[in-house]
């Protein structure tokens, strides 16, 4: 079963400093995207990107967030100046004719 | 504004003890109602997508239904291994593919 692989799976990070978060989608698919989990509440869309642009972006998703497909395979998620309400779950996911599928997610705590 | 509603937020059943989760929705137009399970620190596993009223899809111990105002995710005889938050998501048509997610609904069965 194809599956979306995201890394690291969980990282600490100091306020102010910048994060990469890393995510290969499945390799058919088209559509890629980033959600993410604040511990308690629901799973909400940051962006999507589509044929090497964004498509779309939440309100969450400001000027210190950013995205890239550097390659064929990986899909990026930077923050630049990380503040302590970023930590939370990170959801990379792609979308094709086998649907919408989610990674395992990167635990982001900022300390 | 696009909105998805899950209840209860908490479901305790006896092993074998058949339920049913609720989704209700509001979205202009829906282009898909996606029920995920997640596990605790895991991110969503896809079970189903239904696009129409009427529509029912299966898996195992678990059935989805759709009408033009709520889905349902029926348990039947559940183990314990069923235990999970089960997330549902819309996905509203316009120009966008993000999904829309509740709050879910935790079960935990008891043997």
């Amino acid at each position: 079963e194809p599956e979306v692989t995201q890394t690291p799976s969980h990282q600490v990070t100091q306020m102010g400093q910048e994060v990469i978060l890393r995510c290969v989608p499945i390799s058919n698919h088209l559509y890629f995207y980033w959600y993410r989990q604040i511990l308690g509440q629901k799973v909400e869309f940051l962006v999507s990107f589509y044929n090497n642009e964004i498509s779309e972006k939440s309100e969450i998703f400001d000027d210190q967030f950013s995205v890239e497909r550097p390659d064929g395979s990986n899909f990026t998620l930077k923050i630049r100046s990380t503040k302590l309400e970023d930590s939370a779950m990170y959801f990379c996911a792609s979308s094709g004719d086998r649907g919408y599928t989610f990674g395992s997610g990167t635990r982001l705590t900022v300390v | 504004e696009d909105q998805v509603t899950q209840s209860p937020e908490a479901l305790r059943l006896q092993e074998g003890e058949s339920s049913s989760l609720n989704c209700s929705y509001t979205v202009s137009g829906l282009r898909g109602l996606f029920w995920y399970r997640q596990d605790p620190g895991k991110g969503p596993e896809f079970l189903f997508t239904l696009y129409s009223a009427g529509e029912e899809k299966e898996k195992e111990r678990l059935k989805a239904t759709l009408t033009k105002k709520e889905s349902f995710l029926h348990i039947t005889a559940p183990k314990p291994e069923d235990s999970a938050t089960y997330l549902c998501a819309v996905q509203a048509p316009r120009n966008t593919d993000k999904l829309i997610f509740g709050t879910g609904t935790r079960l935990q069965v008891f043997p």
